[in-house]
């Protein structure tokens, strides 16, 4: 299994400000994904982080929001832009060696929009 | 990818087998099912998936029924640390374009391992 990194682990940040969240993997990997995680609830797939191009968004997410980068197969990186208190969650990074394997997930970044 | 049905809540004994159900009836053919477990405040861990055949890992055996409708994860010997929200998730393959097999997370089973 590939070990991801997720930095920061935590932050606390004031409403209508930006955060970058880092997702680094120890290994190349074909896909790699953006979660979000809201305070009691499941995990939602916010989108797809395409090397070399723009992310894959799904529903109810859009790009100016939580724009996503992914210069190469270990690094990706997704911002949560303007944020509201309704932002506050963890967001997970997952990553996939293939096409149709399984998905390892980071630990997480636990965010406090205050 | 079909939709899954699991318990919200089981309890099990510590040192007993937790045998945690998933129904998905609507499973199509070439659909896996997976199961993850996310343990408190971290991220969601992998436990082992099956197409139609039982599976079994260090971690825990998957047995899926002949008509695939359902299955069970099976922890032969449950430990405090596997007190944890247990998710089935049923998979399609990757189709190309934005048609990939992705992961949708339901609400998941809390197992809670009691000494």
């Amino acid at each position: 299994s590939a070990v991801i990194s997720q930095k920061p682990s935590r932050d606390i940040c004031q409403r209508g400000t930006s955060l970058t969240i880092q997702c680094q993997v120890d290994s190349q990997v074909t896909m790699m994904f953006w979660y979000r995680q809201q305070p009691g609830q499941s995990l939602t797939l916010i989108a797809t982080a395409n090397q070399g191009s723009e992310a894959t968004y799904e529903s109810g997410f859009v790009i100016d929001k939580f724009p996503i980068s992914r210069p190469n197969l270990t690094f990706s990186t997704l911002t949560v832009s303007n944020m509201s208190p309704e932002d506050s969650s963890i967001y997970l990074c997952s990553v996939q060696q293939g096409m149709n394997t399984e998905a390892f997930f980071g630990q997480g970044t636990r965010l406090t929009v205050v | 990818d079909a939709k899954t049905t699991q318990p919200t809540s089981m309890d099990c004994a510590e040192g007993r087998a937790a045998n945690l159900p998933c129904n998905h009836s609507t499973i199509s053919g070439n659909e896996y099912v997976y199961w993850y477990r996310q343990i408190h405040s971290q991220g969601p861990q992998y436990i082992i998936h099956g197409l139609k055949n039982n599976e079994t890992n260090e971690m825990a055996s998957l047995i899926i029924t002949e008509d695939r409708k359902s299955s069970t994860l099976i922890l032969p010997h449950a430990t405090l640390r596997d007190t944890a929200v247990y998710y089935c998730i049923v998979r399609g393959p990757y189709a190309g374009g934005t048609s990939y097999g992705k992961l949708t997370f339901g609400q998941g089973t809390i197992l809670t391992v009691h000494p």
